[in-house]
């Protein structure tokens, strides 16, 4: 029962650096979405999935971007890492993406930018 | 815009004492309510639900109910555990624009002591 999986599990970057946190699920789920979580602010959303080739902005989008090309992977990109997007980073699934469904979150992501 | 509200912790309670963690949102319409809880070093889990008024969800000995009247869906357990240490987020769910509009509360840590 893997459910989502994130890589890496923590992250140092330098500012100026870009790199890539993959995201994968393996029930063949529809939606997927990128959360960033900042103490005393709860989860925001960066960008969602509602399918392979379907991708839209969240709440944060700035300084990241999202692909869809298969249904089981969902990789978050950021461009030109800065301090400001230190914070832990947790992908989500659900089946289709309606609002009853309950979310199953990757383990997350823990990134530093110096 | 939508909100949820949380109150702030940390709770320290010793163990087998009442717990509740209240939560109160505003939305426009009825959306589904939800309690993820985030154990150290994972990610959030479902805890339970409730998707109308009035509504009671449960699980593990944790209750809440849907209030539409008050706006509220706080989260109770008779008896809590060490094991039940953790962070409880209250969110609240919509379709919108085609996607799951989820938001989040700031999350209650809640740390048992024996």
């Amino acid at each position: 029962n893997a459910g989502v999986t994130q890589t890496p599990k923590f992250q140092v970057l330098k500012t100026g650096q870009s790199m890539t946190l993959q995201c994968a699920q393996d029930m063949n789920h529809e939606y997927m979405s990128w959360y960033r979580q900042d103490p005393g602010m709860g989860l925001r959303l960066i960008h969602y999935s509602v399918g392979a080739g379907i991708t839209d902005q969240g709440e944060v989008p700035n300084g990241y971007n999202v692909s869809r090309s298969t249904t089981e992977d969902f990789p978050l990109r950021l461009l030109s890492a800065a301090p400001s997007q230190t914070s832990v980073y947790f992908c989500a699934s659900s089946e289709r993406g309606r609002s009853n469904e309950k979310l199953f979150f990757g383990s997350g992501t823990q990134l530093s930018v110096l | 815009g939508d909100s949820v509200t949380q109150m702030e912790g940390p709770v320290t309670l010793s163990e087998e004492a009442f717990l509740t963690i209240n939560c109160t949102y505003t939305a426009t319409g009825y959306p589904s309510l939800f309690w993820y809880v985030q154990y150290p070093g994972e990610g959030l889990q479902l805890l339970l639900k409730a998707t109308k008024a009035d509504d009671k969800g449960s699980n593990k000995g944790f209750e809440a109910t849907y209030r539409k009247e008050t706006t509220s869906f706080h989260l109770e357990k008779g008896s809590v555990q060490v094991s039940d240490s953790a962070v409880y987020f209250c969110a609240l769910s919509f379709n919108s624009g085609g996607y799951q509009k989820v938001t989040f509360g700031t999350g209650t840590k809640l740390q048992v002591i024996p």
